[in-house]
């Protein structure tokens, strides 16, 4: 079974705290992706990696980087987190080649 | 901008109804279409998914049927359940296996 874990669950962050997002898979996948989910706006392709210290703006990538120094791990950074980047983030793998992206439970992240 | 719309934003059905999720797309380099189940306090999964060779393609009680003139596509589920009760995406890709552009999403709930 594929497993894609998410460090926090739950995450209460302070305006202009520097916050990161971890995401570990245990299935040799070559890419990883990191979206928001917004009630009304779906998901949003934030930043995905399709290999290691290889990196590719999503649609939103304004006020993230990320970072890909393993190939399952896949961390997303919020340099100085605002109040408007309050959301669910979810990170996802998959297999070059295939077209399935498994999901991890995601974050709440809660910036005050 | 939304690139992939998707209609109703919510549904209510009776047990053994057949809910019906809509969606439309402009970019017609889009050559997959996958529909994605997400539960609460889970991360979405790959429910079913279809490229637009064929129109319609059917799992169980899930079908996509697609429409390549029309650039829409739709899920329907036969004899929903209880269980069905979820918030489904749909979703389109240009690329194998990367850069999903998912729609609003639609919460379903099926009532006993």
């Amino acid at each position: 079974d594929v497993k894609v874990t998410q460090s926090s669950r739950y995450l209460v962050k302070r305006t202009g705290e520097k916050v990161f997002l971890e995401c570990v898979q245990d299935m040799d996948h070559e890419n990883m992706f990191w979206y928001r989910q917004d009630p009304g706006l779906g998901l949003r392709l934030i930043y995905f990696s399709y290999d290691v210290k290889m990196k590719e703006k999503g649609d939103i990538p304004e006020g993230y980087s990320v970072s890909r120094e393993k190939k399952e791990r896949f961390s997303l950074i919020l340099e100085s987190a605002s109040t408007n980047q309050t959301s669910m983030y979810l990170c996802a793998s998959n297999t070059g080649g295939t077209d399935t992206q498994y999901f991890g439970p995601g974050t709440r992240l809660t910036v005050l | 901008q939304q690139q992939v719309k998707q209609s109703p934003q919510s549904l209510i059905v009776q047990k053994g109804g057949i809910p019906i999720i809509n969606c439309a797309y402009e970019n017609t380099a889009f050559d997959y279409f996958p529909w994605y189940q997400q539960f609460p306090g889970k991360g979405p999964a790959l429910l079913i998914a279809i490229r637009p060779d064929v129109s319609e393609k059917k799992e169980g009680r899930f079908t996509i049927s697609f429409n390549k003139s029309a650039k829409q596509f739709s899920l329907h589920i036969m004899d929903s359940q209880p269980g069905d009760s979820a918030t489904y995406f749909c979703a389109a890709s240009k690329e194998y296996g990367n850069k999903l552009v998912f729609g609003a999403g639609t919460i379903l709930r099926v009532k006993s």
